[in-house]
């Protein structure tokens, strides 16, 4: 059971256009969400972070957005730029002892320049 | 500050060996974390460690698989007898002592190829 989800496995977006990422869970027990990024070859980069208690944040270009009632995320990349194009992995972490991410399946954005 | 380490990169072994991952965490984390990454997937959590504790091995397979974190050197990630179903990527992260939901860093990986 996927208890968190990434429906689009891939995004095409033009160069200095907003991209939008998805992410929805259905643990509600789920206290903090996070988006990494990730080249090929490569570990995981931390993007943003937000937690529970809050709607939005934003950090340069980058912004998340937290829907509790609906279980729903979004990253919002703006704008976009060539080299943003990479796989995005949503995460969800608990709380207390409860401290392994749980990750999504990754979406492969592609910024066309 | 060097980032978290691990190696080797790329260990290549053949059914039935044993193959030994290690982890060096980011200088002045406790936690360490071990994910692995099947193709076409996303990560899946292994198993979380201190120094010295399991805290949580709830996603480790129940045999063949197991992970330290001594008191002094590296965590060690160690699957005995190895099939060509364990082929894939496996993460490190590490994070600080402190409250939950913090960012967890990532390693390179290690990417095991079983023949």
């Amino acid at each position: 059971d996927q208890q968190v989800k990434q429906n689009s496995p891939s995004l095409s977006v033009q160069e200095g256009r907003i991209s939008i990422l998805n992410c929805d869970y259905t643990n509600s027990m789920f206290d903090y969400f996070l988006w990494y990024k990730k080249y090929p070859a490569e570990g995981p980069t931390f993007l943003i972070s937000i937690s529970s208690i809050k709607d939005k944040n934003e950090d340069g270009r980058f912004t998340v957005f937290l829907n509790k009632s609906a279980k729903h995320l979004s990253l919002h990349i703006v704008p976009s730029q060539p080299g943003d194009s990479a796989v995005y992995f949503c995460a969800a972490s608990g709380s207390g002892s409860a401290r392994q991410l749980t990750f999504g399946s990754g979406t492969q954005l592609t910024v066309l320049p | 500050n060097a980032g978290v380490m691990q190696n080797p990169r790329h260990l290549v072994r053949r059914r039935g060996q044993e193959a030994r991952l290690r982890c060096s965490p980011m200088k002045g984390h406790s936690h360490v974390y071990w994910y692995r990454q099947l193709p076409e997937e996303g990560l899946k959590f292994m198993v979380y460690l201190q120094k010295e504790n399991i805290i949580d091995e709830s996603g480790m397979p129940k045999e063949r698989f197991s992970a330290e974190f001594p008191k002094e050197g590296p965590s060690i990630l160690r699957i005995q007898q190895v099939v060509r179903g364990d082929s894939a990527a496996y993460f490190c992260a590490s994070s600080p002592p402190g409250l939950a939901g913090g960012e967890q860093f990532f390693g390179p990986g290690t990417r095991l190829t079983v023949l």
